[in-house]
């Protein structure tokens, strides 16, 4: 599949306990993006990291991009209720204008 | 802000209608872009516009045909509704902008269509 690879695909934790979701590509990227995706709604983008950076921070969240392993991880920190929802990696290829996308991973935090 | 409106958040329809999904942004973005997500198969690209009058197959484009006579409108169209095309779909908008272009995608709520 030339679709970036999400895992876990299902992650269940406790309020306070950190989250993390992890994205693997096969070609060559420009950027990777993390969106957000609340149940039955669009997607909102959370964050951005371009291939010439190796981390990056929005308030609770984290992205790590490994271009060597074509890898990314998302890390929420002190998850809260509120953060329940689908998340999805989608990469920007060098060779092309357009996402794609990742098949996301449902995250529960359990109050 | 960035809006994407569409128009219609639930459709019904039977075996064999023409259904119009609409698309409506108001960032004046030059590209815009059909999704259809299903569970397990994430959200795959049917067709996209980088301008008016202009579209691009995605990877799912059989079926389905798109229109963009405006900068901000961009319909997509199903001929003749099948069951196998019930799913969610989802329109994206984003900028050109400056290079290098971003991609960052504005989405809109989301058009869950059941066919019968």
């Amino acid at each position: 599949s030339q679709q970036g690879e999400e895992d876990p695909q299902a992650l269940s934790i406790q309020e306070g306990e950190n989250a993390t979701m992890n994205c693997s590509y096969k070609t060559s990227i420009n950027n990777l993006q993390w969106y957000r995706q609340n149940s039955g709604r669009g997607l909102v983008h959370l964050i951005l990291i371009r291939s010439n950076e190796r981390e990056k921070h929005s308030g609770r969240l984290r992205v790590t991009l490994d271009t060597s392993k074509k890898s990314s991880s998302l890390l929420i920190t002190a998850s809260r209720a509120a953060d329940t929802a689908s998340y999805f990696c989608a990469r920007l290829e060098t060779s092309g204008s357009r996402l794609t996308f990742g098949e996301g991973t449902q995250l529960t935090v359990n109050p | 802000d960035v809006k994407v409106t569409q128009s219609s958040r639930y459709l019904v329809k039977r075996t064999g209608e023409k259904v119009f999904l609409e698309c409506v942004q108001d960032m004046d973005h030059e590209n815009m872009f059909w999704y259809r997500q299903d569970p397990g198969l994430g959200l795959r690209l049917i067709y996209f516009s980088y301008d008016v009058k202009m579209k691009e197959k995605g990877d799912i484009p059989e079926g389905y045909s798109v229109s963009r006579e405006k900068k901000e409108r961009f319909s997509l169209i199903l001929e003749s509704a099948s069951t196998n095309q019930t799913s969610m779909y989802l329109c994206a908008s984003s900028s050109l902008g400056a290079p290098p272009n971003t991609g960052e995608l504005f989405f809109g709520e989301g058009s869950r269509l059941t066919v019968l």
